[in-house]
């Protein structure tokens, strides 16, 4: 069945840091590819997405690029502030009527 | 703010106690889906509804049950409650009831916590 592995939190950076927050998945077939997030206290919002092969989402700052010879979905950021702690959450809508989520990966940024 | 809305935002309850969690989709959504996050499972999808008729079922236990109303609000009933049921019941919704490869959009609400004592 679908997947998706995520790397393990947290993950603590200075602010300014570069980020990234790897994701890979297993679907048969085509699957579109998302990512979320979570501050604390809150529910989830869509960050950005990726429909197909080779697109980049990108949203905040934020990218990803929908790679399927890796089958990897990697979040990126050139530079982190301190607002952008929070719960990251790569996600994967294959061919049932659901999305499949990684366990997420907690991001800490400090001053 | 997502446009989902739900109640109540917390809850707590006792052991075998019943429980019903209410959610409000987006305006002009179609489709509402129930999520359960805990520690232990992280983000597990529990059902679907669209446009009042259930689409796809996940990993929901024989002692939750739910529906759509006409109106397109949904509930989430959670009956003979244990304390592992201790957890954050999201609701979402989006427009079609596609979502998946189609990139359909799924948007979130803010969450139920329920804890059970």
């Amino acid at each position: 069945g679908d997947s998706v592995t995520q790397m393990e939190g947290p993950v603590t950076l200075s602010e300014e840091a570069f980020l990234t927050i790897n994701c890979t998945y297993t679907a048969t077939g085509y699957p579109s590819l998302f990512w979320y997030v979570q501050y604390p206290g809150e529910g989830l919002q869509l960050l950005l997405k990726a429909t197909k092969a080779d697109d980049k989402g990108s949203n905040k700052g934020f990218e990803a690029t929908y790679r399927k010879e890796t089958t990897s979905f990697h979040l990126e950021k050139g530079s982190v502030q301190v607002s952008d702690s929070a719960v990251y959450f790569c996600a994967l809508g294959g061919g049932g009527n659901k999305l499949t989520f990684g366990t997420g990966t907690q991001l800490k940024v400090e001053l | 703010d997502s446009g989902v809305t739900q109640t109540p935002k917390h809850l707590i309850t006792a052991t075998g106690q019943r429980v019903t969690l209410r959610c409000s989709p987006r305006s002009g959504d179609l489709s509402v889906y129930w999520y359960q996050q805990s520690l232990d499972q992280g983000l597990q999808f529990l059902i679907q509804y669209y446009n009042g008729e259930e689409r796809a079922k996940g990993n929901i236990l024989e002692r939750f049950s739910a529906q759509q109303f006409p109106d397109l609000h949904s509930e989430l009933n959670l009956s003979s409650l244990e304390l592992g049921d201790s957890a954050l019941y999201f609701c979402a919704s989006s427009l079609g009831p596609q979502t998946g490869r189609s990139g359909n959009t799924i948007y979130f609400g803010e969450g139920s916590w329920l804890t059970v004592v």
